[in-house]
């Protein structure tokens, strides 16, 4: 069935070190989506990609989309405090979306 | 915009018991889905509505979960006979649909606590 896994599992950071998670299917997906979970709280989204190859940035996140479509990254510049939280990718099958295992962000001032 | 409503926000009960959650989705949205959450873990997929058809359901989810979306408005989740593995977060979310905005709003959740 349908796998979505994020690497790694944990990472904590010193304000102002960069970051960035991994995002791999099992099988070529139609778009990918990332989300935002802080402690408590419940999935925001963030964006979506669509195209093979496509990179997207949003302030200091950068959102990769694999040329074969299976994997994705999201990478943080300078993290700030307000990183914090776990950050889950959802492959998008058509259908419906497979959320990832999710990275926990820990920011260290 | 009042965003995706769940109710109640926690529920505890004896194992053995039913239970129902209700999802009020944001009311334009075509799409409702249905998803449970166990703590570091991410959102597990269980099911999803297109307006009221249930079109797709997790071949994971037992006969003792059922969801309907009458009139394609509010969404209920039943679990029937719990389990002490029934313990999670129930998640809704809503969407306008595919090849519209595939955007997900979630809700707050229902924390699910099976004694």
């Amino acid at each position: 069935g349908q796998q979505v896994m994020q690497i790694p599992q944990y990472q904590h950071v010193q304000e102002g070190e960069d970051f960035t998670t991994y995002c791999n299917s099992s099988t070529t997906l139609s778009n990918i989506q990332w989300y935002k979970q802080r402690p408590g709280g419940h999935p925001v989204f963030l964006i979506q990609l669509v195209k093979s190859g496509e990179v997207k940035k949003q302030k200091r996140l950068t959102f990769q989309f694999g040329e074969a479509k299976k994997n994705s990254s999201l990478h943080i510049t300078a993290t700030q405090t307000t990183d914090v939280g776990t950050y889950f990718c959802a492959g998008g099958t058509g259908n419906q979306f497979y959320f990832g295992t999710g990275t926990s962000l820990t920011v260290i001032p | 915009d009042t965003g995706v409503s769940q109710n109640p926000r926690h529920k505890i009960t004896k194992r053995g018991q039913n239970v129902t959650f209700r999802c009020d989705p944001i009311s334009e949205h075509n799409r409702l889905y249905w998803y449970r959450q166990t703590l570091g873990q991410g959102p597990e997929f269980l099911t999803y509505f297109q307006n009221e058809a249930q079109l797709e359901k997790s071949r994971l989810l037992s006969d003792r979960f059922s969801a309907e979306r009458p009139k394609g408005s509010f969404s209920t989740l039943e679990i029937q006979r719990t389990e002490q593995g029934d313990s999670a977060m129930y998640l809704c979310a809503s969407s306008l649909g595919f090849n519209r905005d595939e955007k997900l709003f979630f809700g707050s959740g229902t924390q699910l606590s099976v004694l």
